[in-house]
């Protein structure tokens, strides 16, 4: 099974619109963390937003927020108020304590924001 | 702070031949990741240290891709013979090290290497 899937290859916003980036993981570790990165066409990978599977709490940085849904294992990204910045590919991972703190990424969902 | 630094930042080669990707990760981090990213794909770890140790080297290639973190700060992996379907981005990462799931990773510039 995919540790990390991303089922959203592309999707469209329209500026100032919210979006959400759907995520879903797979994991027996009961202490694992779920990050969210951005890569725009540049290549770099910059990190968006952190949520640890203890925290009761929604994570939330500046525009994005994380949607997180323990029991079905979900940690959809919403971004809301779109810019033309945010024009990129999002990627969810995951680390698992039990793993050694290895990281996996999802296949990532590219987001385009139209004027 | 000086962020993850790589080199060189694009590299061509004809296969067979060797190439060494060079990366120094930030201070006072202890994990340093190395993956590849195919064009259209996430990331995918290579090898995973922690100080100058392997932790984790499943998905690395080892009849022809080795790495190396002597002294357990700056690391080089190397490719030799290279194939067509290693050209990818190569991307640096590292985080602190330590033993929770909180720390995101820092990830450099990456290497874009093309196989011809």
């Amino acid at each position: 099974a995919q540790k990390i899937t991303q089922t959203q290859p592309g999707m469209f916003v329209q500026e100032k619109e919210a979006v959400t980036l759907d995520c879903t993981y797979d994991t027996s570790d009961q202490s694992y963390g779920l990050f969210w990165y951005k890569q725009p066409s540049s290549g770099e990978m910059i990190f968006l937003i952190y949520q640890g599977s203890y925290d009761e709490q929604n994570a939330t940085e500046g525009r994005y927020s994380l949607n997180f849904q323990k029991a079905r294992k979900s940690a959809n990204l919403v971004i809301s108020a779109s810019q033309l910045g945010d024009s990129a590919m999002y990627f969810c991972a995951m680390r698992e304590r039990e793993r050694d703190q290895k990281v996996t990424f999802g296949t990532g969902t590219k987001l385009q924001v139209i004027p | 702070e000086a962020g993850v630094a790589q080199s060189p930042r694009y590299k061509i080669i004809e296969k067979r031949q060797s190439v060494a990707f060079w990366c120094n990760p930030i201070s006072g981090h202890a994990t340093l990741y190395w993956y590849q990213q195919i064009l259209g794909q996430g990331p995918k770890l290579l090898i995973q240290f922690q100080n100058n140790g392997v932790v984790d080297d499943s998905q690395l290639p080892k009849d022809r891709f080795s790495a190396e973190r002597l002294k357990g700060v700056d690391s080089t992996l190397k490719i030799q013979p290279a194939k067509l379907e290693d050209s990818a981005v190569y991307l640096c990462a590292s985080s602190s090290g330590k033993r929770t799931v909180a720390y995101e990773q820092y990830f450099g510039p990456g290497t874009r290497l093309t196989v011809t």
